[in-house]
């Protein structure tokens, strides 16, 4: 039972225009949702977050937005640049002391 | 600089040859937990600890074991090792558990034949 989905495992965006990245997600109880990028040979990094009691955050070129009666996240990314090419996880934690629930991960390609 | 350090970096090893992954945090976190990246499943929490002496299982412990003696340490081990148990694993910590970012270490990809 896959509580976050993402169901795009890849994307492709030219150098300039618009990333956006999806994620559904089914438990109610997600109160708290985050974005993190990922490198080959590193760690995940985390990009930015939002709460439940908001609908959007933004930190610089980096936009999250919630859509809650959907069940639905999204990251924009503009303007997408090359070194954003990486894979994007969105992760998802629910009320109390309870583990991040991660989705599968899309891979973005920036083309110069 | 603020890590997260895993060793060893990569691994392979045989089956029911026990080993330990260790995971060290220098950023005075409380919090820290350890994942497992499969190709088509994502990241999956095996264990936690939001303290010293305080672990607890997360969503696919079996065949792990943890331990957290110190606060800036966390190592992961693994028993009696098998080949389901090849797969990419990640360190992470954050100041307390909750709604707070984590950061992860550079991974350890571990091989078992």
């Amino acid at each position: 039972d896959q509580q976050v989905k993402q169901n795009s495992p890849s994307l492709s965006v030219q150098e300039g225009r618009i990333s956006i990245l999806n994620c559904d997600y089914t438990n109610s109880m997600f109160d708290y949702f985050l974005w993190y990028k990922k490198y080959p040979a590193e760690g995940p990094t985390f990009l930015i977050s939002i709460s439940s009691i908001k609908d959007k955050n933004e930190d610089g070129r980096f936009t999250v937005f919630l859509n809650k009666s959907a069940k639905h996240l999204s990251l924009h990314i503009v303007p997408s640049q090359p070194g954003d090419s990486a894979v994007y996880f969105c992760a998802a934690r629910a009320i109390g002391n309870t583990p991040l629930v991660f989705g599968k991960g899309t891979r973005l390609s920036v083309i110069a | 600089e603020a890590q997260v350090t895993q060793n060893p970096r990569y691994l392979i090893t045989v089956t029911g040859k026990k080993l330990t992954v260790t995971c060290s945090q220098n950023m005075n976190h409380e919090y820290m937990s350890w994942y497992r990246q499969d190709p088509g499943l994502g990241l999956r929490q095996i264990y936690y600890s939001m303290n010293v002496e305080v672990t607890d299982k997360g969503d696919v412990p079996e065949g792990y074991k943890v331990s957290r003696k110190e606060k800036r340490n966390f190592p992961l081990i693994l028993e009696s090792p098998s080949p389901n148990q090849t797969s990419l694993y990640f360190c992470a910590s954050s100041p307390q558990g909750g709604y707070q970012p984590q950061h992860f270490g550079d991974g350890t990809r571990l091989s078992i034949l």
